[in-house]
């Protein structure tokens, strides 16, 4: 089957660092993408790896380890507008490139 | 430039009616996705296009939803005789190529009565 786990929800303070994890059980991998999603907007695109290692971009970093299946969101200098859910999706090998998404995590951020 | 548009942003039906919703993706992308999203989960996805030829339409959830994109560009969902598990937000999402990183629009907001 096809599984993709994340917390459901986080707290953090304000100028603080968060990391969010993410791990996955698919049959068949070729990326793995991070959109943050403000309540009632559309997902926006964060990072993408498709290679062990880390991606940074600001204060955003994305890690991904595809031994273990495993991948995850790190944000810095945290920033009241952090606050959203972050949605970890996978894309499988299927000719069709469709996103397989996880739950998503509810991040708040605390002044 | 544009992003992906979708209208109507929010949609009111009673059960047994049917609707229709459109998606506009960025000039030029192939590929266009449409993703149904329960409150509180991750977008699922419903069918994939390139062009106008539907390549996969394995998580549309029943014979009751219909999607298609005649000229390769405009995407419609029909959901035909709604029920109330059919309430949830539709994404529509484009992309370059099958390959490149998928752009969401804002999405419909259906509630079914």
């Amino acid at each position: 089957g096809q599984n993709i786990d994340q917390p459901t929800e986080m707290t953090a303070t304000e100028g603080a660092i968060v990391q969010i994890n993410c791990t996955y059980q698919t049959s068949g991998f070729n990326g793995l993408f991070w959109y943050q999603q403000h309540a009632g907007e559309a997902p926006t695109f964060l990072s993408y790896n498709v290679l062990d290692g880390l991606e940074e971009k600001g204060r955003f970093s994305s890690f991904l380890s595809r031994s273990k299946g495993y991948s995850y969101l790190l944000l810095k200098e945290l920033q009241m507008k952090d606050s959203a859910s972050y949605l970890c999706a996978v894309r499988g090998t299927s000719g069709t490139y469709k996103y397989i998404f996880g739950t998503g995590t509810r991040l708040k951020v605390l002044a | 430039g544009a992003g992906v548009s979708q209208s109507p942003r929010y949609k009111v039906a009673k059960r047994g009616q049917d609707v229709a919703l459109r998606c506009d993706p960025i000039s030029g992308h192939v590929s266009l996705f449409w993703y149904q999203q329960a409150l509180g989960q991750g977008p699922e996805f419903l069918t994939y296009f390139q062009n106008e030829a539907q390549l996969d339409k394995s998580g549309l959830p029943s014979d009751r939803f219909f999607a298609e994109r005649p000229e390769g560009s405009v995407s419609t969902l029909k959901i035909q005789r709604t029920q109330q598990e059919d309430s949830a937000v539709y994404l529509c999402a484009s992309s370059l190529s099958g390959r490149e990183t998928q752009y969401f629009g804002p999405g419909t907001r259906l509630l079914v009565l």
